[in-house]
């Protein structure tokens, strides 16, 4: 079974705009990782937040992590058609060395 | 530096058959899972391989089983093929007993299985 629920399921914006993409999930993890997927091939490693973190950047990728509420969210700054893709992200929970996913988010960036 | 690779990427089998796929980790990297992702889901877990023994395994039936070789690479084996096992088959790599995945894993393309 999936670990939580990405929102939205869809997002469409323009080209230079920011996306947004939450993550919520149900147990205690240890590390919570966002990871890409560009029609349904494999998954690209974006980045890693530790339970102990609360921001971590890289690029034009912003994640935060609250684990009282258990969410987290990616936000892309000035968007490309390039990022146009799958998001997932993915949570390694305490004590397991799985990665437990959600459903996804479809971004479409418009040129 | 290769990644992980993934053979093949495409196949097609019919109901009843079984299906090897193989996968080669990221050079230096001991532990390889195995993901399994239908059509329009996240992936989910099938099972984890260390010192060439299961060490963790998903809510997936017998009919799935796998192996680890000396050199690390990874093979999954699905028996009884059923319809429902038509998706994209993801291996993944990392360093190290993950009893607790602190690192990032690396994913390869993945090995689309269509059974018809």
């Amino acid at each position: 079974s999936q670990q939580g629920e990405e929102d939205p399921q869809a997002l469409s914006i323009q080209e230079g705009e920011n996306a947004t993409m939450n993550c919520s999930y149900k147990t205690s993890i240890n590390n919570l990782q966002w990871y890409r997927q560009n029609s349904g091939r494999g998954l690209v490693h974006l980045i890693l937040i530790r339970s102990n973190e609360r921001e971590k950047h890289s690029g034009r990728l912003r994640v935060t992590l609250d684990t009282s509420k258990k969410s987290s969210s990616l936000l892309i700054t000035a968007s490309r058609a390039a990022d146009t893709a799958s998001y997932f992200c993915a949570t390694a929970p305490s004590n397991t060395g799985k990665l437990i996913f959600g459903q996804g988010t479809t971004l479409q960036v418009k040129p | 530096d290769a990644g992980v690779t993934q053979s093949p990427t495409h196949l097609i089998k019919t109901r009843g058959q079984q299906v090897t796929l193989r996968c080669s980790p990221k050079s230096g990297h001991d532990t390889v899972s195995w993901y399994q992702q239908a059509l329009g889901q996240g992936p989910q877990f099938i099972f984890q391989y260390y010192e060439e023994e299961e060490r963790q395994r998903g809510n997936f039936p017998d009919r799935f089983s796998g192996h680890q070789f000396p050199n690390y690479s990874s093979e999954l084996n699905v028996n009884a093929l059923l319809l429902g096992d038509s998706a994209l088959y993801l291996c993944a790599s990392s360093p190290g007993q993950a009893i607790i995945l602190n690192t990032e894993a690396f994913f390869g393309q993945g090995t689309r299985l269509t059974v018809v």
